[in-house]
């Protein structure tokens, strides 16, 4: 069994204030490693997904990197707005097309 | 909106029953993925079509069974119905492979009474 585990569960932060976020991964096998919003009641919709130890990606205020030799990502959020307020997911790939997915970190921003 | 849609949204049946949910997959996308989410649990892979071929298998059980259609649209098949079968269930799309981004339905609320 793939153990997907992030950090923290849950998060309270004030507008404004910059966050970030831990996913850990297998390091064998690696072959994608995702990140998803997921907000109330919508669907997990997509941030990033890298494949390359040392990919950073950013998406606006939104960034993540990757260290597949350690088994790591982080996220992070500058400047925290309201509407960043979701669950935040990771999800592992190890080639076989599935994802494994991590139980996320719920972020709250307060105003 | 993502492009997938899944019905029904919410499904009320009961013990030992059986039902079918749907989805239709986002316009070009081959895979169609299966994920449940049961209270306390993340995500949980069940399944993976791609191109009408099932590609792999996560936690799924025996009395479920899934099929993707020539049109692309896939089928989750749930039978014999337990207390433990009520969640929600997720269908994601993309293009394929574990490096492509995966888009999801709104879920299908599957309660067990």
């Amino acid at each position: 069994i793939l153990n997907v585990e992030q950090s923290p569960q849950s998060l309270h932060v004030q507008e404004g204030d910059s966050t970030n976020f831990t996913c850990s991964f297998p390091s064998s096998n690696f072959y994608a490693l995702h990140w998803y919003r997921w907000e109330t009641a919508k669907s997990p919709e997509a941030l990033f997904v890298m494949t390359l130890n040392g990919d950073e990606k950013k998406k606006g205020r939104i960034s993540a990197t990757l260290n597949t030799k350690e088994g790591y990502s982080y996220l992070y959020i500058k400047g925290s707005q309201p509407e960043d307020s979701a669950t935040y997911l990771c999800a592992f790939g190890g080639g076989a097309d599935g994802l494994t997915f991590g139980k996320g970190t719920h972020l709250i921003i307060q105003p | 909106d993502s492009g997938v849609t899944q019905t029904p949204k919410h499904l009320i049946t009961a013990t030992g029953q059986r039902v079918t949910l749907r989805c239709s997959p986002r316009s070009g996308d081959l895979s169609v993925y299966w994920y449940q989410q049961s209270l306390d649990q993340g995500l949980q892979f069940l399944i993976q079509y791609y191109n009408g071929e099932e590609r792999a298998k996560g936690n799924i059980l025996e009395r479920f069974s899934a099929q993707q259609f020539p049109d692309l649209h896939s089928e989750l098949n749930l039978s014999s119905l337990e207390l433990g079968d009520s969640a929600l269930y997720f269908c994601a799309s993309s293009l394929g492979g574990s490096n492509q981004p995966q888009h999801f339905g709104d879920g299908t609320r599957l309660s067990i009474l």
